[in-house]
This record gives C-alpha cells, sequence and structure tokens, in this order.
C-alpha cells in the first residue's frame, strides 16, 4: 500500500523556537496533503490542506502565520511551526491523497512535538 | 456539512468474541463512508471504505463494515477479537472532492477499542 513517512517522530524544543516536519510520499505522487493536529484521546482537527504547487488553504481558527505549510512538490509537505509556544505541544499528522475521486487517505506516523 | 458520530468512547471485548464500534453518519446525498485504526503515537491506518455497491464491506486484518441506509449507520465488525485489534478506531465521511483532487474527510471523535484475554 502507500506509504506515506514523517520527519521527526517526536521534537522538543523550547518555547519561541521553530520547528520544521517533513511529510513525504515514498511510493506515490500525492496531489494534495493534508495537516492535522490531534490532542490526547480525541479526534483529529485539520488543520490545512495543501496542493502541490499552491498555496495551502487553512481551516478556520489555525493562523496561517504560526503554521507555515509549503506543499514543494508532489511528494513533500513541510509544516513549520513559528515561535513555538508550550500550548502548541501536540502530535501533528499528515495525509496525502492522489487526485482519484474515490481515494482514501495514507497516513503518516505523526510526529509528537513538546515545546518547554 | 457531512457528519459521523461514534456514540461509544470505550468498547470492551474478550478475545475470539465479535466485536463491533458503532458509526452513524448525517450526509447530504450519497455518503461516502471510511473507516480507520490508529495505534498509539502512531498516523492512521486505513481499513476499508463504502463508496457504493454491497452493504457489506471487507477491510484489512479481517474487518468489515455493514452500510445500512436506513439507519444511517456504519458499522465496524469483526467475527473473532485480537488483543492486537487493541486500538482507537475512526469513523470518517468525505465532506467534499478537494479541487485539486481527493477527499476532504471528516472524522468522528473515534472510539477506543480494549481487547482482553
Amino acid at each position: 500500500g502507500a506509504v506515506v513517512s514523517q520527519h521527526p517522530s517526536w521534537v522538543i524544543c523550547k518555547s519561541g523556537t521553530s520547528v520544521k516536519i517533513e511529510c513525504r510520499s515514498l511510493d506515490f505522487q500525492a496531489t494534495t496533503m493534508f495537516w492535522y493536529r490531534q490532542f490526547p484521546k480525541q479526534s483529529l482537527m485539520l488543520m490545512a490542506t495543501s496542493n502541490e504547487g499552491s498555496k495551502a488553504t487553512y481551516e478556520q481558527g489555525v493562523e496561517k502565520d504560526k503554521f507555515l505549510i509549503n506543499h514543494a512538490s508532489l511528494t513533500l509537505s513541510t509544516l513549520t511551526v513559528t515561535s513555538a509556544h508550550p500550548e502548541d505541544s501536540s502530535f501533528y499528522i499528515c495525509s496525502a491523497t492522489t487526485s482519484g475521486r474515490w481515494n482514501e487517505q495514507f497516513f503518516g506516523p505523526g510526529t509528537r512535538l513538546t515545546v518547554l | 456539512a457531512q457528519s459521523v458520530a461514534q456514540p461509544e468512547d470505550q468498547v470492551n471485548v474478550a478475545e475470539g468474541n465479535p466485536l463491533t464500534v458503532k458509526c452513524t453518519y448525517s450526509v447530504s446525498g450519497n455518503p461516502y463512508l471510511f473507516w480507520y485504526v490508529q495505534y498509539p503515537n502512531r498516523g492512521l491506518q486505513f481499513l476499508l471504505k463504502y463508496i457504493t455497491g454491497d452493504n457489506l464491506v471487507k477491510g484489512s486484518y479481517g474487518f468489515e463494515a455493514e452500510f445500512n441506509k436506513s439507519q444511517t449507520s456504519f458499522h465496524l465488525k469483526k467475527p473473532s477479537a485480537l488483543v492486537s485489534d487493541s486500538a482507537l478506531y475512526f469513523c470518517a465521511v468525505r465532506d467534499f472532492i478537494l479541487t485539486g483532487g481527493g477527499n476532504k474527510l471528516t472524522f468522528g471523535t473515534g472510539t477506543q477499542l480494549k481487547v482482553e484475554l
């Protein structure tokens, strides 16, 4: 099946620093990638949707200047959490999909971000 | 907007017994439904999907789901549970088709399945 990787799997940083998370589709070209945030024992909250070469579409309430998304190629999207604060600590999951209208999303393993 | 509901936060079942994880949906138009499983500190793994056709959908790891239009349900089932099935299960519905292709999904709140010996 389709494989999506994320790097790093976990990161600890100091408040005020920026953190970049990479999402790669390893064996397929992803026309669309999604970034989710998940709080403990809760569902996934969609943060933004990105297409290769286009600006990301952010969900209501998500700060686009804080969560920078770049979808540079059909196999790579990055999420940068700028000036991170403890409240940004969370589990971030990306997913990727192809253009077929019936196609499911394939999820990465997630990145645990802890901001001290 | 499309939505799904998972009425149970947790389901406990003994190994070897059948299991059911419930999901109901609310959509305008035809529903396109998915089940995903999440193991601790991992991303979601696709189990199965319903688009059209047979009401009984077979998926990965021996799971299946029954689509019931009259009850607006899409319950996940497995005839004989394993301890290794213990995980968090999410039902999802396609919200809409994105301009660039692919589906935007809306997820339920998740059901924690615990299978005990």
